[in-house]
């Protein structure tokens, strides 16, 4: 399995733009989970989803930001507009709900100028 | 306050020595993970443990249910385990994660 999905790597874009972070989970993995890291504030959960429902997306910080999950192998996390205050690393992560663990994707660093 | 408490922040050691990162959590959990992040960024997931002690090559993880603690060991340090270690708690009925603020390791060669 190539693991956690993430892309892209890097995204750079503009205030105001529309940036959207996509997430390909580890097959069979029930849970994928969306993190946000700073320097600042550290690993924060986003939002959760199992079995393709989100479950808790009270770490959403507001409006601006939304995820989905149409199905098991795909999710996205869209910001818009993008403000610079959102520039972060982004991890999406996948549990298969066993006792291994979570798969941590690469990241996605977005820095918004 | 940060419901997950890691001490030290920091940890320079040389190389060979004995390391032990200990973790402190407030409430009951379902699990404590262990993670670790690399100066590239990477998270990988090292460890969860509910109970007693888990070990992987140079890598002992244990917890202390009653005392709400739990300890990373790092046996014959290297160079190459210079890195963030991470703990977070997972809380009874909810998969998502708590994290302490990391513990960055330098081990000098």
């Amino acid at each position: 399995d190539a693991g956690v999905i993430q892309s892209p790597r890097h995204e750079v874009t503009e205030m105001g733009q529309e940036v959207t972070l996509r997430c390909k989970p580890i097959s069979g993995h029930n849970s994928l989970f969306w993190y946000r890291q700073t320097m600042m504030r550290g690993l924060e959960l986003l939002i959760y989803f199992n079995n393709n429902v989100p479950i808790d997306d009270s770490g959403m910080p507001e409006d601006r930001f939304s995820a989905k999950m149409p199905n098991a192998s795909f999710s996205t996390l869209k910001i818009q507009p993008s403000e610079p205050r959102d520039s972060a690393v982004y991890f999406c992560a996948s549990d298969a709900g066993g006792p291994y663990g979570y798969t941590f994707g690469s990241g996605t660093r977005l820095t918004v100028v | 306050k940060n419901e997950v408490e890691q001490s030290p922040q920091n940890l320079t050691a040389q190389e060979g020595e004995f390391i032990t990162i200990n973790c402190s959590y407030s409430v009951g959990i379902s699990a404590l993970h262990w993670l670790q992040q690399h100066p590239g960024g990477g998270i990988v997931s090292l460890f969860m443990l509910s109970s007693g002690k888990k070990k992987h090559g140079r890598l002992i993880a244990t917890i202390n249910i009653q005392e709400k603690h739990s300890s990373l060991h790092i046996t014959a340090s290297h160079p190459r385990d210079s890195a963030v270690y991470i703990c977070a708690q997972a809380n009874f009925g909810n998969e998502k994660l708590t994290f302490g603020t990391g513990t960055r390791l330098t081990i000098i060669p």
